[in-house]
């Protein structure tokens, strides 16, 4: 079964610095790869996804994630965080399963950000 | 596109009472996910369905909970009796099945159980 792991619960960077937030998954075909984001009360949004193709994918409100196979990894970037980034950003990874393609997701990593 | 929506966005109950919460899903979408959120377990899968058939229930915690879709334009989750630890955030979402694409998720219903 595919499974993802965030290993950061919070991170907080300050204003204006740059933005790592680190996802790995197992599953054992190629994996579809997708980050969302989640403000306070509201439900998840997609921010990119990776199904084939260019490894470095870009996404909505200048974020890129890069996927690297020999690493299992996913993370998402950001070059210059700004205030209105603080939320819940989760990492997700689509198996195909009777029919539909089902999200698996992490556990999410909260970003805080310092003015 | 007025998204997926759910209703109602906060439910405060007793233990012990019926709790019914409801989800329009995209026109046109065929999957339909019922996700459950608490802080100790993350996003949970609860059940899912395609053409507004259940394939996957295994999600489902226990009994008291069922979800039914009798069209595809409505689904509905319900917890009889409702209990304290069913508190939790309850998420609808959708997708087109049989291509790889995203979820769309609702707003989600806060079901507080006191």
């Amino acid at each position: 079964a595919q499974s993802v792991t965030q290993p950061d619960i919070h991170i907080t960077v300050s204003e204006g610095a740059s933005l790592e937030l680190r996802c790995n998954y197992s599953y054992g075909a190629t994996p579809y790869l997708f980050w969302y984001v989640q403000s306070p009360g509201q439900g998840l949004q997609l921010l990119l996804k990776y199904f084939s193709g260019d490894t470095l994918v870009q996404g909505i409100k200048g974020f890129e994630a890069e996927f690297k196979r020999s690493q299992s990894s996913f993370n998402l970037r950001k070059p210059s965080v700004h205030w209105s980034d603080a939320a819940e950003y989760f990492c997700a990874v689509g198996a195909q399963t009777g029919g539909s393609y089902i999200p698996t997701f992490g556990r999410g990593t909260s970003l805080i950000v310092h003015p | 596109d007025a998204g997926v929506i759910q209703s109602p966005r906060h439910e405060v109950t007793e233990m012990g009472q019926e709790v019914t919460l409801r989800c329009k899903p995209i026109s046109g979408h065929n999957s339909l996910f019922w996700y459950r959120q608490t802080m100790m377990r993350g996003l949970e899968l609860l059940i899912y369905f395609n053409n507004n058939v259940p394939i996957d229930d295994s999600g489902m915690p226990e009994d008291r909970f069922s979800a039914k879709m009798p069209n595809a334009s409505f689904s509905t989750l319900k917890i009889q009796p409702s209990e304290p630890r069913d508190s939790a955030v309850y998420f609808c979402a959708s997708s087109r099945s049989r291509s790889v694409s995203e979820v769309f998720f609702g707003q989600g219903t806060r079901l507080t159980v006191v």
